[in-house]
């Protein structure tokens, strides 16, 4: 069954402790994106890969890291550096060259 | 700067009343555009892009490329149309970099 997966869904974890959501891909696409979900402020891009070993940062990298060492996985670290990790984080992938990109269910992460 | 805004965070219509849901980006270049929707406990999803001109559940998006919109609309609501919309301009290059609108909850009621 072809998609996107994150896991896992709901993750707790202790302020100052560095944290990795994971994100799954089996649909051969070059492109993942992460994003953060809030309340009133829609999704606001992290970081986002278009080819394996490269990724740029989006709009609000800071506090976190990224890797893309295979096509199919884009793992996401919340370091103990972001100020407000408490969040829902949404994956997705896309075949470069302006085509729909297909989301996960999410991971919602607290801090606490 | 590039931007994308959705003005509206909440609209509230009537079963059967059009909708018209705003989308104002200011990008440089010609970013391609396209309406996501995020129905309750459902994962985010394409509603439509705009270089496909075509009509999904009788939604409709119009490039207004003078006034930088993206407006999308339907004519009569219905209930299942209540969910999340989000209007994402995508800017294609080496690093094709896909964004998102604040969102707007669409609210159809009796």
């Amino acid at each position: 069954d072809g998609g996107i997966t994150q896991s896992p869904k709901y993750l707790f974890r202790k302020e100052g402790q560095n944290v990795t959501l994971s994100c799954e891909q089996n649909l051969n696409h070059d492109a993942m994106y992460w994003y953060r979900q809030d309340p009133g402020q829609g999704l606001r891009l992290i970081y986002y890969s278009q080819i394996v070993n490269d990724f740029q940062k989006g709009d609000i990298a800071e506090g976190y890291s990224v890797s893309r060492e295979k096509k199919e996985s884009f793992p996401l670290t919340v370091t103990s550096a972001q100020k407000n990790p408490t969040a829902f984080y949404l994956c997705a992938s896309s075949s470069t060259g302006g085509t729909e990109a297909f989301f996960g269910q999410g991971t919602r992460l607290t801090v606490v | 700067a590039q931007r994308v805004t959705q003005p509206e965070k909440l609209l509230s219509v009537f079963k059967g009343a059009p909708v018209e849901l705003k989308c104002n980006y200011s990008y440089s270049g010609s970013p391609e555009l396209f309406w996501y929707v995020q129905y309750s406990r459902q994962r985010l999803q394409l509603l439509l892009r705009h270089i496909s001109r075509e009509s999904i559940k009788g939604f409709t998006a119009d490039l207004n490329k003078g006034e930088t919109s993206f407006h999308l609309k339907k004519p009569f609501a219905q209930e299942e149309d209540s969910a999340m919309y989000y209007c994402a301009p995508l800017l294609t290059g080496t690093a094709s970099k896909l964004t998102f609108g604040t969102g707007t909850r669409l609210q159809v009621t009796l």
